[in-house]
């Protein structure tokens, strides 16, 4: 199974910062990488889909990269919701994993 | 709109079995692939299986963990899917969501497997 590797596991910034969640696969994904966004109780929600691409409805201040083993969820000036845990799941090959996790903490 | 929602979970004893349900309005169900997933109480997010459409003979997968134990399942006339749990196990213990096309998740149903 390919694992993926989350870091950091908890991420404390402040409103209007800008902040990198990291994820790495242990074999090539080839981008077939999704991010995720979970508040407490709720169901994860689809942040990007295909490594770069935004979900409808998503804001724009939510980017996402990366190749090969390596990707990243870049999040422009921070708001106060954007308080949660982040997910990557892998969905190249079965059976799809997700990584452990980024607890993102607002200051 | 689009609306998953679960049924099913409860308190259920090592060695028993549970089936839960997925029902599913506002999108072509016949046609879509429909996942099982599982957060765990630590918040671990695990994949645990997938049925295909009719045109791809509804083929499923599983993740080792359950393979031999649980069965997905679907009805397209009911748009809904299932997962028959058998020899449930006290690791079993989690939030079962359904989900498709990675956007549209249902709210979750609890399943506990304790004596």
């Amino acid at each position: 199974d390919i694992q993926m590797t989350q870091s950091p596991s908890l991420l404390s910034a402040s409103v209007g910062d800008r902040v990198t969640l990291n994820c790495k696969a242990s074999q090539n994904i080839n981008k077939n990488l999704n991010w995720y966004q979970q508040k407490l109780g709720e169901a994860p929600k689809l942040l990007i889909y295909y490594t770069n691409n935004l979900q409808t409805g998503i804001p724009s201040r939510f980017s996402g990269s990366g190749s090969g083993t390596q990707y990243s969820l870049k999040i422009n000036s921070l708001e106060s919701e954007d308080a949660a845990t982040y997910f990557c799941l892998q969905d190249s090959e079965y059976p799809y994993t997700f990584g452990a996790g980024t607890k993102l903490e607002l200051k | 709109e689009v609306q998953l929602v679960e049924t099913g979970g409860g308190l259920v004893q090592p060695g028993k079995s549970l089936k839960l349900t997925c029902a599913t309005s506002g999108f072509t169900f016949s046609t879509a692939w429909m996942h099982w997933v599982r957060q765990s109480p630590e918040k671990r997010l695990e994949w645990i299986a997938r049925i295909k459409d009719k045109s791809n003979n509804y083929a499923t997968d599983y993740v080792e963990s359950v393979k031999g134990r649980f069965t997905i399942s679907r009805d397209d006339s009911k748009s809904s899917v299932y997962l028959q749990m058998n020899s449930l196990k006290e690791e079993d213990t989690a939030t079962y969501y359904c989900t498709t096309r990675g956007a549209y998740w249902g709210q979750g149903t609890l399943v506990t497997v304790s004596s």
